[in-house]
């Protein structure tokens, strides 16, 4: 049971590439998140689902883009990065409010 | 909307001693107070929570009290040890989707 997992744990970007972060969860749960984490911010939430094929707009969703095809997946992309993106990304899942989290990606924007 | 305001941002205090972090929210319809501990390098893990219709909720060292009046609630440490050592988070909630706002963090340093 490895919980919740994302992948990659490390990237670094330049001005106008793209990228998707994975984040997948083994312990069935509908709910699913993304968060981002900046210094002196705690943590603000991009997207969310509550259940596969369903996504919705979090407090700072503007750049982001989210897809849960499968239960067990969401997926964050990032279209064309801006290096106001650099930030630490969390995936979660719950379970009536409990929220699991990953360990984290760590992304800059150059 | 929602706000969360958690102080102080730094916390220093002799190992044995207690610990306490306060947080404020601003609307009188959450109903949900979770706090979360972040190790170096690691996502949040939930410690304890306490819903509204609690005033106090105790884990051994670890207890979470809540004023709904004051619209406050607090996370108390006691005998704190060097594993304490981490930042700390309060949230509120105010849906059934459980969306979480958040405070900024309170970096608790267990001196020896």
């Amino acid at each position: 049971n490895a919980g919740v997992t994302q992948t990659p744990k490390f990237r670094v970007l330049k001005t106008g590439q793209s990228m998707t972060l994975l984040c997948a969860q083994d312990m069935n749960h509908e709910y699913m998140y993304w968060y981002r984490q900046d210094p002196g911010m705690g943590l603000r939430l991009i997207h969310y689902s509550v259940g596969e094929g369903t996504t919705a707009k979090g407090e700072v969703p503007d750049g982001y883009n989210v897809s849960r095809l499968k239960k067990q997946n969401f997926l964050l992309g990032l279209e064309s990065a801006a290096p106001s993106q650099t930030s630490v990304y969390f995936c979660a899942s719950s379970l009536q409010g409990f929220l699991h989290f990953g360990a984290g990606t760590r992304l800059s924007v150059l | 909307g929602e706000n969360v305001e958690q102080h102080p941002s730094t916390l220093s205090v002799q190992e044995g001693d207690s610990a306490v972090i306060k947080c404020t929210y601003s609307d009188s319809a959450s109903n949900y107070f979770p706090w979360y501990k972040q190790e170096l390098g690691k996502g949040p893990q939930l410690i304890i929570d306490i819903r509204s219709n609690v005033g106090e909720k105790k884990d051994q060292r670890i207890a979470v009290t809540l004023n709904k009046t004051a619209k406050h609630f607090s996370l108390h440490i006691t005998e704190t040890q060097p594993e304490d050592s981490a930042v700390y988070f309060c949230a509120a909630s105010i849906n059934s989707n459980y969306q979480l706002i958040w405070g900024a963090g309170t970096k608790l340093i267990i001196k020896p």
